[in-house]
């Protein structure tokens, strides 16, 4: 099984930060990764898929890159309904394993 | 608009069963593969079941693989999860979550607002 890790596991920010999430993947998934933003007491809320980058209405300061095993997740501007906790999960092959979760904090 | 309403939650207890069910509505079900993912309290995500468009191909996690049947109706728009044998480990909110007409590997578009599942005696 292919496994996800996402560093680091929660950050402190404030607003106006540029935050970056690393995701990495134990075996070479090619593109084949989507981010979600989850709030508390919330779903998951899918951001983008490395296929397709973001989801219609997600804000444009949400970009992710990378491929093979190496992925991150960049908010370029930090703002407050921002901060919630984020996943990486690989989707090319069965089990489609999440990354344990990054939290963004309020510094 | 799209919506996922989860439903069948409860308190159940060791070694018993519940099913969860899935209705859909605003999305074209039949032709969107889907999952089952949960999360323990407090902790993360969990991918654990899919069932392609047509219900002939399904995939589970070791954690549940042999105690949980994931099945639909694409005529009632809808998701089931029957799970068996359910363990105290097994607590934990449970989302549907159906992909875009692209695919599975292009992430979970659509989710539920989730079930509770509480297994204790």
């Amino acid at each position: 099984d292919i496994q996800m890790t996402q560093s680091p596991s929660s950050v402190s920010a404030s607003v106006g930060d540029r935050v970056t999430i690393t995701c990495r993947a134990s075996q070479d998934i090619s593109s084949w990764l989507a981010w979600y933003q989850q709030k508390p007491g919330k779903a998951p809320k899918f951001l983008m898929s490395a296929e397709t980058s973001l989801q219609s209405g997600v804000p444009s300061r949400f970009s992710g890159s990378g491929s093979g095993t190496d992925f991150t997740l960049t908010i370029s501007s930090l703002q407050p309904e921002d901060f919630a906790t984020y996943y990486c999960q690989q989707t090319n092959t069965f089990p489609q394993a999440f990354g344990q979760g990054t939290k963004v904090e309020v510094k | 608009e799209v919506q996922l309403v989860e439903s069948g939650g409860g308190l159940a207890q060791p070694g018993g069963s519940l099913r969860l069910s899935c209705a859909t509505s605003g999305f074209t079900f039949r032709s969107s593969e889907v999952n089952w993912v949960r999360q323990a309290p407090g902790k993360g995500l969990e991918w654990i079941s899919y069932i392609s468009m047509s219900g002939t191909t399904t995939h589970y996690a070791d954690s549940v693989k042999g105690r949980f049947t994931i099945s639909r109706d694409n005529v009632k728009n809808s998701l089931y999860l029957q799970m068996n044998s359910l363990r105290a480990e097994d607590t934990a909110i449970y989302y549907c979550a159906s992909a875009s007409l692209l695919g599975n590997n292009y992430g979970y578009r659509y989710w539920g607002q989730g079930t509770l599942v509480t297994v204790s005696s």
